[in-house]
């Protein structure tokens, strides 16, 4: 069964880090192409990284410099490192497989996980 | 960058209704258009791929149209599980794929 676990949200004060993780199993995260997304407190759905099975990675201008996303292939595991954490980084952080991604317009993010909260406030 | 833009924001219908969301972008996607599903809580959920592509298991109540820059999620015959935000998003535009801002549908 295909399923996408994320862990290591919480409290944290503005400037510090926190490091997110996305525990995959059913397929190898390093073959696939990956991403996360977030939603902040009563807002909608913001693309924040994406991860090429090739390694190349790329973020949303929001996070570009603060964020790293990675990979381990021993765990299987995807993760986000959040540096330089800002209050408007608040939000529950969703990582998700891309599928089909040379297909065209079948490119889609599924599945999903079901989040980690991450909370920056002094 | 490609904008998203949904509407309405919010909906209220009764159970049985028919629904209809809109999502326009802001330049020719062609058919580079998903419909999301998200409940508080849950697993956010993959509905209608490539415009009108029914990602397996989801309820044939839910149908996506439409090509180029004006999208169509339908829902026949609104059911209580049906609460929930729906936001259309764009993979146009890798890597950056946007979302729409999303429409709350309540009973």
């Amino acid at each position: 069964e295909v399923e996408l676990v994320e862990s290591g949200g919480g409290l944290v004060q503005p400037g510090g880090s926190l490091r997110l993780s996305c525990a995959v199993s059913g397929f190898s995260v390093s073959d696939r192409y990956m991403t996360w997304v977030r939603q902040a407190p009563g807002k909608g759905l913001e693309w924040v990284s994406t991860i090429y099975a090739g390694g190349s990675t790329y973020y949303a201008d929001s996070v570009k410099g603060r964020f790293t996303v990675s990979r381990d292939k021993s765990k299987n595991t995807l993760f986000l490192q959040m540096k330089s954490l800002r209050a408007d980084d608040t939000a529950v952080y969703f990582c998700a497989r891309i599928l089909d991604f040379w297909s065209g317009y079948y490119r889609r993010l599924d599945p999903w996980g079901q989040g980690t909260l991450v909370t920056v406030s002094s | 960058d490609i904008q998203m833009t949904q509407s309405p924001s919010s909906l209220s219908a009764s159970v049985g209704d028919r629904v209809t969301i809109t999502c326009r972008a802001s330049q020719d996607i062609n058919a580079y258009l998903n419909w999301y599903q998200v409940k508080p809580g849950k697993v956010p959920r993959l509905l209608i791929y490539a415009g009108g592509n029914l990602q397996s298991g989801v309820s044939s109540r839910f149908r996506g149209s439409g090509i180029g820059t004006d999208f169509t999620l339908t829902i026949d015959s609104l059911q209580p599980e049906d609460v929930a935000t729906y936001y259309c998003q764009q993979t146009y535009s890798v890597p950056l794929y946007t979302f729409g801002q999303g429409t709350k549908v309540q009973i």
